[in-house]
């Protein structure tokens, strides 16, 4: 079976904080890309990074930062210094023939 | 990135009425993606539309209920039929972007079915 699993339905910090939301996937394809995406209240999904199976090098931009691992079939995604705009549902999601398949998601609600 | 706009962005209507969404993209693309987001849930996606072919559905999605146009490469529509209220959700569009292989959506339409 092909699917993304986000584990944590709701997380709550203060800001400031740092937080780590946590993706795990399942796919049979040697070759697949990983996406995270960012959904605020006002619905639109932000694209955030893609990733694809061959390269594992961790990607840090600004506060945001992602860590892939192959062999635990994980792409996890880290907020530093959390700020109340990073309010916001994530998803995580894989690619499966040309189509994305999401993960649940993860609410995060920063408090000031 | 490609630029989709999609319209209306929400809309409140009648159950047994039917509604047409419109995605425009601001630049030529093979595959344009319908996807259905429940509320409180996921994004699921409805159908692949395809240019000068009918479009793929997924499993529990039927052309009846959602028929799909595709006119060009840069157009399509999907129409919400017959509605009843468990069709309340936000309907997005997307398509891939060749130039870093992101997948952009459009700004959703919100449907309430009342």
């Amino acid at each position: 079976a092909q699917k993304v699993t986000q584990a944590q339905t709701e997380i709550s910090v203060v800001e400031k904080e740092d937080v780590t939301l946590d993706c795990v996937y399942e796919t049979r394809d040697t070759t697949y890309y990983l996406f995270w995406y960012k959904q605020p209240p006002s619905g639109e999904l932000v694209f955030l990074i893609r990733r694809n199976s061959f390269d594992e090098q961790n990607e840090i931009s600004g506060r945001y930062s992602w860590n892939f691992q192959k062999s635990t079939s994980s792409f996890n995604f880290t907020i530093t210094a959390s700020q109340v705009v990073d309010s916001a549902v994530y998803f995580c999601a894989l690619i499966l023939r040309n189509k994305l398949i999401f993960g649940t998601g993860t609410l995060l609600a920063v408090q000031p | 990135s490609a630029v989709i706009s999609q319209k209306p962005s929400r809309d409140i209507c009648q159950r047994g009425t039917s509604l047409t969404i419109q995605c425009q993209v601001d630049s030529q693309v093979t595959m344009m993606f319908w996807y259905r987001q429940q509320p409180g849930q996921s994004l699921t996606l409805i159908a692949t539309a395809n240019q000068g072919s009918e479009a793929t559905y997924e499993s529990g999605f039927v052309i009846d209920k959602f028929p799909i146009s595709r006119p060009n490469l840069t157009f399509s529509t999907l129409t919400v039929s017959n509605m009843s209220p468990e069709d309340s959700s936000i309907y997005l569009c997307s398509t891939s972007s060749m130039s870093n292989y992101g997948y952009t959506f459009g700004s959703g339409t919100r449907l309430t079915v009342v």
